[in-house]
């Protein structure tokens, strides 16, 4: 079964810092990553996504994610962070696609000015 | 994207009433509806898939008779919590897509705050 590990709970950083966050996951096959991010009373909303091709995936928002196959890790990264981006960030595996998709425990970004 | 709507955002219950969770997509019609559970602390557990006109499958160890999920048309999905209990206190999510296939993305809800004293 296919599992998703973000060790971190919560981060802070000040607006205007680089930002990575951590994503580890396991799956037996040719994984299909997401990140979604979700601000307060918003739904999950699609950052980017990995299914093939180029490891290093452009998302919205600036921020882009990098699968490293070797390393089972598919880790988030933004160069300059806005006091917006504050929100909870979901990493994601799926068994085919979009197709059963399992989450990790998410992180919490606290942006300080 | 396309907008998904839930509705009611947060709920309280007493113990041993039933609580219904609407799923709406706004502007398309969701062959396929997704429903999560979110315990504190812990990552979005699928429950459920509900595909319109038939009966939900659901994800193994979820109680299907305490899980009611109805998808009685292409824009509705509902989850009732039959006989809640304070364990059943959670965030509830649903997704939808508007047809099948590994590659359709779905759309998510702003998600159920389900609280039960």
């Amino acid at each position: 079964a296919q599992s998703v590990t973000q060790p971190d709970i919560h981060i802070t950083v000040s607006e205007g810092a680089s930002l990575e966050l951590r994503c580890n996951y396991s799956y037996g096959a040719t994984p299909y990553l997401f990140w979604y991010v979700q601000s307060p009373g918003q739904g999950l909303q699609l950052l980017l996504k990995y299914f093939s091709g180029d490891t290093l995936v452009q998302g919205i928002k600036g921020f882009e994610a990098e699968f490293k196959r070797s390393q089972s890790s598919f880790n988030l990264r933004k160069p300059s962070v806005h006091w917006s981006d504050a929100a909870e960030y979901f990493c994601a595996v799926g068994a085919g696609g979009y197709q059963k998709v399992t989450f990790g425990t998410g992180t919490k970004l606290q942006v300080i000015p | 994207g396309a907008v998904v709507s839930q509705h009611p955002s947060r709920v309280i219950c007493k113990s041993g009433t039933s609580v219904k969770i609407e799923c709406r997509s706004l502007d398309f019609q969701a062959t396929t509806m997704f429903w999560y559970r979110q315990f504190p602390k812990k990552s979005l557990m699928l429950m459920a898939t509900s595909n319109e006109g038939s009966k939900a499958t659901y994800e193994q160890g979820v109680e299907k008779d305490k899980f009611l999920i109805n998808h009685a048309s292409l824009t509705l999905s509902t989850l009732t919590v039959t006989s809640a209990h304070p364990e059943d206190s959670s965030f509830y999510i649903c997704s939808a897509r508007d047809r099948e296939g590994w590659n359709t993305e779905a759309f998510f809800g702003q998600g159920t705050r389900l609280t039960v004293v």
